[in-house]
């Protein structure tokens, strides 16, 4: 059974570059890593979504090793209303196509 | 404008009283969610369906009911409501296991 974890929360300051990494053990070799935002009361937000190597859109980039035993999902130049909390996720195709979230990392941005 | 609605967005019920929150789709999705997140345990899937008539547990299905008669409509039931479902319920859709989820705004359940 597949398994996600990140850290429970970081800081960080206006303008800085910020990572965040997931581990995710015995991920099948056909799922895609997904990264999502969520802001108090709201649903979660669609980020990004990867595979392998790198990839990168007009909010985040996300890079995955060769291994895919981690994701890292970056954020260029965070602002005060990056503040938030990110949830990576995965597929279990193993097991009837759950869905493996992590526990969300809660990310404080400071002035 | 393409989203996912649920309503109600508040709850509050006793003890016992059958209730159903609503999620309806207008993108055509095939796969349909529910979650609960209560503060501290993120979020933890309830029941998920992958098109019409099909359904299957999440990691917390115990005291809720899924139905999927149509393919925009994914209702959770809750057939006797106990207080430990107090929490915040999201309906989530994509176009297929794996793809993006498109999330509703959510529905906050209060049971006393």
């Amino acid at each position: 059974l597949a398994k996600t974890t990140q850290p429970i929360s970081m800081d960080s300051y206006e303008g800085q570059e910020v990572n965040i990494t997931c581990s995710h053990n015995n991920i099948a070799t056909n799922d895609y890593i997904t990264w999502y935002q969520q802001f108090p009361s709201q649903g979660p937000r669609f980020i990004i979504q990867g595979y392998k190597t790198k990839v990168t859109n007009e909010v985040a980039s996300l890079f995955i090793p060769a291994d895919r035993k981690s994701s890292t999902l970056s954020l260029p130049r965070v602002s005060l209303s990056d503040t938030a909390v990110y949830y990576c996720l995965v597929v279990d195709w193993g097991s009837n196509y759950q869905l493996i979230w992590g526990a969300g990392t809660k990310l404080i941005i400071k002035p | 404008e393409a989203q996912v609605t649920q309503n109600p967005r508040y709850l509050i019920t006793v003890t016992g009283k059958k209730l159903t929150v609503t999620c309806s789709q207008n993108m055509n999705h095939e796969y349909m969610s529910w979650y609960r997140q209560d503060p501290g345990l993120g979020l933890r899937q309830i029941y998920y369906s992958m098109n019409v008539e099909v359904t299957d547990k999440g990691d917390v299905p115990e005291g809720y009911k899924v139905s999927r008669k149509e393919k925009r409509n994914f209702p959770l039931i809750l057939e006797s409501p106990s207080p430990n479902q107090t929490s915040l319920y999201f309906c989530a859709s994509s176009s297929g296991v794996g793809s993006p989820l498109h999330f509703g705004n959510g529905t906050r359940l209060t049971v006393t």
